[in-house]
């Protein structure tokens, strides 16, 4: 089955820029999104295939997909940025297609 | 506007068969190419899909929990019921009622999700 593999954790400091990688076997010919998912809260999509935004999520969020890596990039953090978040793709390749998620990564900001 | 509530025991017993219950509004389950899904989490873990069926009654599976799913839907009540047999102690988790836009292989929408705990 297909994997989907995500740092744990992702510390930066307010006005920097973070970035989240997501990494699978030749990932880059998937459509790759993204959820932010805040303490006691259902996740919010914030970026869907590879780079486009939803309505009403800042510019600030921006995604690439490319080779073995997908890659979030949040810039000018901000404290209420501080969430899991979680990548995830439609998986076609194998007898059995499904959606796959990331394992997390913890954004943290410092 | 779209919104999705999920219903349906918050304690089963270990062996016993959750059904759970996904009433939605804001569009409608007749519409080409729309799904609605579940997904779970369990306390402090990952997203992990369970399934989704489709306009067309098309029905997906998680390979790995394939044989305790199942999924309907009744376009008419704007419903989509999950049914999990054999419950266990390490299927404790957040169940998510989730719609995958017809043009797209993601979570459009999420419901507030309910908390399922397994034990005797």
């Amino acid at each position: 089955s297909y994997v989907l593999t995500q740092p744990p954790s992702v510390s930066v400091a307010p006005g920097q820029t973070a970035r989240i990688t997501c990494g699978g076997n030749n990932i880059g010919s998937k459509s790759v999104h993204w959820y932010q998912q805040k303490p006691g809260q259902a996740p919010v999509l914030v970026v869907y295939d590879d780079s486009d935004r939803p309505s009403g999520i800042p510019e600030r969020f921006s995604g690439s997909n490319s080779g073995n890596t997908a890659t979030l990039t949040i810039s000018r953090v901000k404290a209420g940025d501080e969430a899991d978040y979680y990548c995830q793709v439609w998986d076609s390749s194998s007898d059995h297609p499904n959606w796959v998620f990331g394992g997390g990564t913890k954004l943290t900001v410092l | 506007q779209i919104t999705l509530k999920e219903s349906g025991p918050t304690l089963v017993k270990p062996t016993q068969t959750l059904t759970l219950t996904c009433t939605f509004s804001g569009f409608s389950l007749s519409t080409s190419g729309v799904g609605v899904g579940w997904i779970r989490q369990p306390p402090g873990k990952a997203l992990e899909w369970l399934a989704l069926i489709y306009w067309n009654d098309d029905k997906r599976y998680s390979p790995s929990l394939k044989s305790r799913l199942t999924i309907t839907k009744d376009t008419s009540k704007n419903q989509v019921v999950l049914t999990m047999t054999n419950m266990d102690p390490v299927d404790t988790a957040t169940y998510y009622c989730t719609h995958r836009p017809s043009s797209g292989w993601y979570v459009q929408y999420w419901g507030q999700g309910t908390l399922v705990t397994v034990s005797s």
